[in-house]
């Protein structure tokens, strides 16, 4: 297992279209995250899941964005009609239930 | 809400020096988990050291320390013998007991590590 993985890790898109992110998480971890960290900035929280479920979201998760995790496996990210706003950094972090969350390498958002 | 302040937009040290960054919080509650995260450039976050707050030893990680002051709402990270390895975003974070065990970060701190 080489840890969560993030893909793509780069997107450049122009405002208006739509995005998608993937996160891989460790195997045996049933919990995830997604956080949103822009310049100068710590991450933000967006989102968590455990197994399949999302069990919180962030005020800054507005109606264009939606994240799902079938089957409690991978994860991913949508967000619609993107925005300048949008160009992030956006993190998702695994964990199991005692705590620790893993990280990774970030899929970097560009709007144009 | 629980907040985190981390005061330190960057700091530099000497290589083989000591480097003290600060970070301090706000929360009303009395159980909780404190970190220290290391973001070097373009790699991903990974843990460098933990504090429960209902423990009063200091955790201690080889060359990583912290002054945990619970009263004082204060969460420091000492690193000693500084290393060009060291250079990174460091990032302090919070975390409740609830059921979700979300963070919540500070700003950073952005150390440079001169040889």
């Amino acid at each position: 297992d080489t840890g969560v993985s993030q893909d793509p890790r780069h997107k450049i898109t122009k405002r208006g279209q739509n995005v998608t992110f993937r996160c891989d998480p460790i195997s045996e971890h049933n919990r995830l995250y997604w956080y949103r960290q822009t310049l100068g900035q710590g991450p933000e929280f967006l989102t968590y899941f455990q197994n399949e479920a999302q069990l919180e979201k962030s005020r800054l998760l507005s109606d264009r964005f939606s994240a799902e995790r079938p089957k409690g496996s991978f994860s991913t990210l949508e967000i619609q009609r993107t925005e300048q706003g949008d160009s992030a950094m956006y993190l998702c972090a695994s964990s199991s239930h005692t705590g620790e969350l893993f990280f990774g390498e970030g899929s970097r958002l560009t709007v144009l | 809400a629980q907040t985190v302040t981390q005061s330190q937009p960057e700091m530099s040290v000497q290589e083989a020096e000591t480097v003290t960054l600060s970070c301090t919080y706000d929360t009303s509650e009395s159980d909780y988990y404190l970190f220290w995260y290391k973001q070097p450039p373009s790699r991903q976050m990974i843990l460098v050291i933990r504090q429960e707050a209902y423990k009063q030893q200091n955790a201690t990680e080889n060359r990583f320390s912290v002054n945990f002051q619970k009263a004082a709402k204060s969460f420091s990270l000492k690193i000693s013998d500084s290393q060009l390895g060291d250079a990174a975003m460091y990032f302090c974070a919070y975390r409740g007991r609830g059921a979700t065990n979300k963070l919540i970060f500070g700003t950073g701190t952005l150390l440079a590590v001169q040889p």
